[in-house]
């Protein structure tokens, strides 16, 4: 099973500062990950997929990057709605595992 | 609009069974497969398994293999997942959720049914 490991699990940002969010996977998996925000309650929603593209209705402010092992999500100006717990997930293979979580709070 | 709409919470007992719907609008239900996530309290999402709409073919994570079932009934654009010989453990958050293709990413969500398994 490839584990996703994600870092910091908090990340303690002020509104309008840039947070980046780091995603590794145990062994390559190509470019297929995606990241999702989650609200206290509510269901995950599709950010990027593909490592990089922007899923559509997400703002510009979000942008992911990285292949193989390494995998970073970067918020550039964040906004009070940002404040949630972001998850990395892969799905290479025909199989799908999360990250743990980094939750985004207010500094 | 695409949506996804699932049963409501449940409270059940140890050793019991649970059976939860997730009935689909807003596309064409054979084109996507539905998987099934769950997320315990503070915990990640753990995928449980997907169907295959077109012809009802399944695979399940070994960490479930034996005790969930995923089904669907196309005339009602539904997915069911039926999760047995239930223990503590199992309360968590329950979702569908639809892949973009076929192995994909997940690009609609359910809302979520809670199951809580207490004596």
């Amino acid at each position: 099973e490839v584990v996703m490991t994600q870092s910091p699990v908090t990340l303690s940002v002020s509104p309008g500062e840039r947070a980046t969010l780091s995603c590794r996977a145990s062994q390559s998996v190509n470019s297929k990950v995606a990241w999702y925000q989650q609200r206290p309650g509510q269901s995950p929603r599709l950010l990027i997929y593909g490592a990089s593209t922007r899923a559509t209705g997400i703002p510009d402010r979000f942008s992911g990057s990285g292949s193989g092992t390494d995998f970073t999500l970067t918020i550039s100006t964040l906004q009070s709605e940002d404040f949630a717990v972001y998850f990395c997930q892969q799905y290479n293979n025909w199989s799908w595992t999360f990250g743990q979580g980094t939750k985004v709070d207010i500094k | 609009q695409v949506q996804l709409v699932q049963s409501g919470a449940e409270v059940t007992k140890p050793g019991a069974s649970v059976k939860v719907s997730c009935k689909t609008s807003g596309y064409a239900f054979t084109r996507y497969m539905i998987h099934w996530v769950r997320q315990a309290p503070g915990q990640r999402p753990e995928w449980m398994g997907w169907v295959d709409t077109r012809n009802g073919n399944t695979e399940y994570s070994q960490e479930f293999q034996g005790r969930v079932t995923i089904t669907r009934d196309t005339s009602a654009s539904t997915a069911y997942m039926q999760l047995s010989s239930l223990r503590s453990e199992d309360t968590a958050v329950y979702f569908c959720a639809r892949d973009w293709s076929f192995g994909w990413f997940f690009d609609y969500w359910g809302q979520g049914t809670l199951i809580t398994v207490s004596s």
